[in-house]
């Protein structure tokens, strides 16, 4: 079946440091990718999403690449702020799925001033 | 932008009690959704509909029920709730087409069984 795997958290950085959040996933065909993040007391918002193998989904300074041979899609982001501090939650679309989503454990991000 | 509300941030009920949880989005999206969100689990897909009066199971259905008379309007029931449906519920919704659109999520239903 399909699924989605998270590297776990919860994550601490201080401000300016470079994030990698790790995504890899099971999944037949070529689902479509997405990630998204909660702030605290909030739903769930999209952040990116990519379509199609190789292709770099990007928002607010965050990236990441549908990587099709190694099954990952890595969340990145150069620099980050305290603002940043969240849950981001990795998930997957099947094309024959009806749009349902599967979703990773979430990963918890602070980042200290 | 769209908005999908959720008639509750927070909830008590007792065991055993009927639970009604509601929610609506502005969009005219033909698909909506009800996911359960527990620590270490991720969220998890409980019923989602395509269209009025349609419904379909999703991961975890059991111990709920749907209703969906209305396009923007869909209810999650738990017809006797008990301690283990303590969680958060998220309600979202999405375009029909193209099939992989994303979803729109509510703020969340924070529902406390005693």
């Amino acid at each position: 079946g399909n699924s989605v795997t998270q590297m776990e958290g919860p994550v601490t950085l201080s401000e300016e440091a470079f994030l990698t959040i790790n995504c890899t996933y099971t999944a037949t065909g070529y689902p479509s990718l997405f990630w998204y993040v909660q702030y605290p007391g909030e739903g769930l918002q999209l952040l990116l999403k990519a379509t199609k193998a190789d292709d770099k989904g990007s928002n607010k300074g965050f990236e990441a690449t549908y990587r099709k041979e190694t099954t990952s899609f890595h969340l990145e982001k150069g620099s980050v702020q305290v603002s940043d501090s969240a849950v981001y939650f990795c998930a997957l679309m099947r094309e024959t799925s009806g749009s349902r989503l599967t979703f990773g454990e979430g990963t918890q991000l602070t980042v200290n001033p | 932008d769209v908005k999908v509300t959720q008639s509750s941030r927070y909830l008590v009920k007792r065991t055993g009690e009927k639970v009604f949880l509601e929610c609506v989005q502005d969009m005219d999206h033909e698909n909506m959704f009800w996911y359960r969100q527990d620590p270490g689990l991720g969220l998890r897909l409980i019923y989602f509909s395509y269209d009025v009066k349609m419904k379909e199971k999703g991961d975890i259905p059991e111990g709920y029920s749907v209703s969906r008379e209305k396009k923007e309007r869909f209810s999650l029931i738990l017809e006797s709730a008990s301690t283990n449906q303590t969680s958060m519920y998220l309600c979202a919704s999405s375009l029909g087409r193209p099939s992989n659109s994303p979803l729109h999520f509510g703020n969340g239903t924070r529902l406390t069984v005693t």
